[in-house]
């Protein structure tokens, strides 16, 4: 299957920082990239859209302006968790659509911890 | 709206025996697929099928296999034979045609002993 990496795949932060996320398609071009948000022994749940060259969309209830998404280029997304609270601490996980593919894969997976 | 409805939060068998997951889920789309996914300890999300909502076939792949009835809007998974690496949490999944932003059920947390 196609191939999504996700860097990285765990991080600590303090309370207050900034922690980015990368999500990369290595062999296809992904326009359509997606950000969910796992809470222990939950399921996932969509946080918002990425939309290569445009403004993602964000799930209702998402914040905007804590969670900012850029991407900037065919097979990258980035997810800043900015200001960073211990209740943001979760597993992040994107997926890329694949074109014309039969379904969307996901990325490792980081698993954020603030303290 | 969707919604994917996985009743069963745990299930624990014995390896060798059998195991059938279940999965409801509601749509007003009349074209729109179907997953499953496996999510071992380890985290990353593992793709196991995607179903169009035109294709009843039912499907079977080595020891897992899916029994898809839209009469019952049901998308079930049994594995077959189970062995201790089954052991992991599975989600169904579903979404809108050509779009893959997916709503998952809560989950089924496998766990097959030796």
């Amino acid at each position: 299957g196609a191939v999504v990496s996700q860097h990285p795949s765990r991080v600590i932060c303090k309370s207050g920082t900034s922690v980015k996320i990368e999500c990369r398609s290595l062999d296809f071009q992904a326009t359509t990239m997606f950000w969910y948000r796992q809470f222990p022994k939950q399921s996932l749940m969509l946080m918002a859209t990425s939309n290569e060259g445009s403004k993602a969309t964000y799930e209702q209830g998402v914040e905007k302006d804590k969670f900012l998404i850029n991407h900037a280029s065919l097979t990258l997304s980035t997810l800043t968790v900015t200001s960073a609270h211990p209740e943001d601490s979760s597993f992040y996980i994107c997926s890329a659509r694949v074109p014309q593919g039969e379904a969307a894969f996901f990325g490792q997976g980081t698993r954020l911890t603030v303290v | 709206a969707q919604k994917v409805t996985q009743a069963q939060t745990e299930i624990s068998v014995v390896e060798k025996e059998d195991v059938t997951l279940d999965c409801v889920y509601e749509t007003r789309d009349t074209t729109y697929y179907l997953f499953w996914y496996k999510q071992p300890p380890s985290g990353e999300l593992v793709f196991l099928i995607r179903r169009n909502s035109f294709d009843e076939q039912n499907e079977i792949s080595g020891r897992y296999s899916w029994n898809f009835q839209k009469s019952t809007s049901s998308f079930n998974f049994t594995i077959t034979a189970s062995q201790v690496v089954d052991s992991a949490v599975y989600f169904c999944a579903l979404s809108e045609p050509y779009d893959y932003k997916l709503s998952f059920g809560a989950g089924t947390t496998v766990t097959v002993r030796a």
